[in-house]
């Protein structure tokens, strides 16, 4: 299995508190992503980085920031979390060297915001 | 991005092969087909990939249609741990490893012992 840990597994927070997410690989892969996945929907992606400080939006980035200072680890932050953002959150890593482009997921955290 | 269009459920018995179809009629020629399983609980984890011909590993076969513009996962034995959803997505070879993978919702696989 590929080494993606996220941190915390489970979270109960009140709308408008900040909420920092953490997701740590041992991989050395370049890229990761932050994907949300909700009831009737897929996974979607919020925010990727292909390398440290390299960051770009994906499809529903709206209300959420992320941040890569280091390479094994992708920051996602709501800075001021809203009942729409209680979902189920994937961190997922890649490296532009595989042939596959194989993406690897980690376990995900479940967020809940009342 | 092209749009794929699966079964929303489908059930095998144990230790039968299982043929999950995907169709992919707006494939364009630089297209990847990727599938990708997640199990209840845990993040998807990628099963196969191909791009024009059949395909296997340890996990499953891909057959892919002479024009592309389908696709079928085959699980020669199913095993109950196969129960997951399974989800066909299209990924464009020519952007790299840093796109998104586009998922739809899948096949909700149950497996029957």
């Amino acid at each position: 299995d590929a080494g993606i840990t996220q941190s915390p597994r489970h979270k109960v927070t009140e709308t408008g508190t900040p909420v920092t997410l953490r997701c740590h690989q041992t991989e050395n892969h370049r890229y990761m992503y932050w994907y949300r996945q909700d009831p009737g929907h897929g996974l979607r992606l919020i925010h990727y980085s292909y390398g440290v400080k390299d960051t770009d939006k994906g499809e529903v980035s709206d209300g959420y920031s992320v941040s890569r200072s280091k390479t094994e680890d992708f920051l996602l932050t709501l800075e001021s979390a809203t009942s729409s953002q209680t979902s189920v959150y994937f961190c997922a890593i890649s490296d532009p060297g595989q042939v596959s482009y194989e993406q690897y997921f980690g376990p995900g955290t479940r967020l809940t915001v009342t | 991005d092209a749009k794929t269009t699966q079964p929303n459920s489908m059930e095998s018995n144990e230790e039968e092969p299982v043929h999950l179809p995907c169709n992919h009629s707006t494939i364009s020629g630089t297209d990847y087909i990727h599938w990708y399983r997640q199990l209840p609980s845990q993040g998807p984890e990628y099963v196969i990939h191909g791009l024009t011909s059949n395909v296997n590993n340890r996990m499953a076969s891909l057959a892919i249609a002479e024009d592309r513009k389908s696709s079928t996962l085959i699980l020669h034995r199913a095993t109950l741990r196969d129960a997951a959803v399974y989800y066909c997505i299209l990924r464009d070879r020519s952007s790299g490893s840093a796109r998104q993978l586009t998922f739809g919702s899948g096949t909700q696989l149950t497996v029957l012992p």
